[in-house]
């Protein structure tokens, strides 16, 4: 679900290390999660999605893991470079057309 | 261009000001969403607008805040009698066509709204 406060968790990596992030959402109802990134001073930008009958999702380095029965989410950046840096936003929905972002997770890859 | 287009990238206002924002979603996207980011949080999210379909409205937070799309097209955020409260970036997004909430957003870069 979503917390309040003003201080991001943080992940910070080295260069060529594999990230990754995770997410707890709030509603077993959820049938529909996606991952964003957000650079410094720009809108989200959608990275990967994956609905409730799947488990796992891969993309382009990376892949998103998926535990219904903990209502858990991750992200998996493979060999992390530092345009990878960006705070990373996991998102749920399970009707209508609001989708519930979660707090974020700064990102930071050492070079 | 080709992305969604938010103006003004920034505004300053004074307490009880009202205020106005645009966003330009991507041509051809029927959908199109507002949301809110307050610093070091996640997306509220305000309203949204599916074609000729009524809006919903549930996440604006209070009577002060409205919003329409004229044509399908260009959408303006409005909030009126602004408070200190209101500073933060509002987001727009646009997408194809499809299940509410779910495809792929595309976000402009976004209002940062400054509240004195």
């Amino acid at each position: 679900g979503e917390s309040v406060g003003l201080h991001l968790p943080t992940l910070s990596v080295q260069e060529g290390d594999n990230s990754i992030i995770n997410c707890a959402y709030s509603n077993s109802a959820s049938d529909y999660f996606i991952w964003y990134k957000q650079e410094s001073g720009k809108g989200p930008q959608f990275i990967i999605d994956i609905r409730s009958n799947m488990d796992k999702r891969q993309g382009q380095r990376v892949t998103v893991l998926l535990n219904k029965t903990v209502k858990h989410l991750s992200l998996q950046i493979a060999a992390t470079q530092p345009g990878d840096s960006a705070v990373y936003f996991c998102a749920e929905n399970y009707s209508g057309s609001r989708l519930t972002f979660g707090e974020g997770t700064q990102l930071t890859v050492n070079p | 261009g080709a992305g969604v287009s938010q103006s003004p990238s920034n505004k300053v206002t004074e307490k009880g000001k009202d205020v106005e924002l645009r966003c330009d979603p991507i041509s051809g996207h029927t959908a199109l969403y507002w949301y809110r980011q307050s610093l070091g949080q996640g997306l509220e999210f305000l309203i949204y607008f599916q074609g000729n379909s009524a809006p919903d409205k549930s996440g604006l937070p209070s009577d002060r805040f409205s919003a329409e799309r004229t044509g399908g097209s260009v959408s303006t955020l409005t909030i009126q009698r602004t408070q200190q409260e209101d500073s933060a970036v509002y987001l727009c997004a646009s997408s194809l066509a499809g299940r509410p909430g779910t495809g792929e957003l595309f976000f402009g870069e976004g209002s940062r709204l400054t509240v004195l």
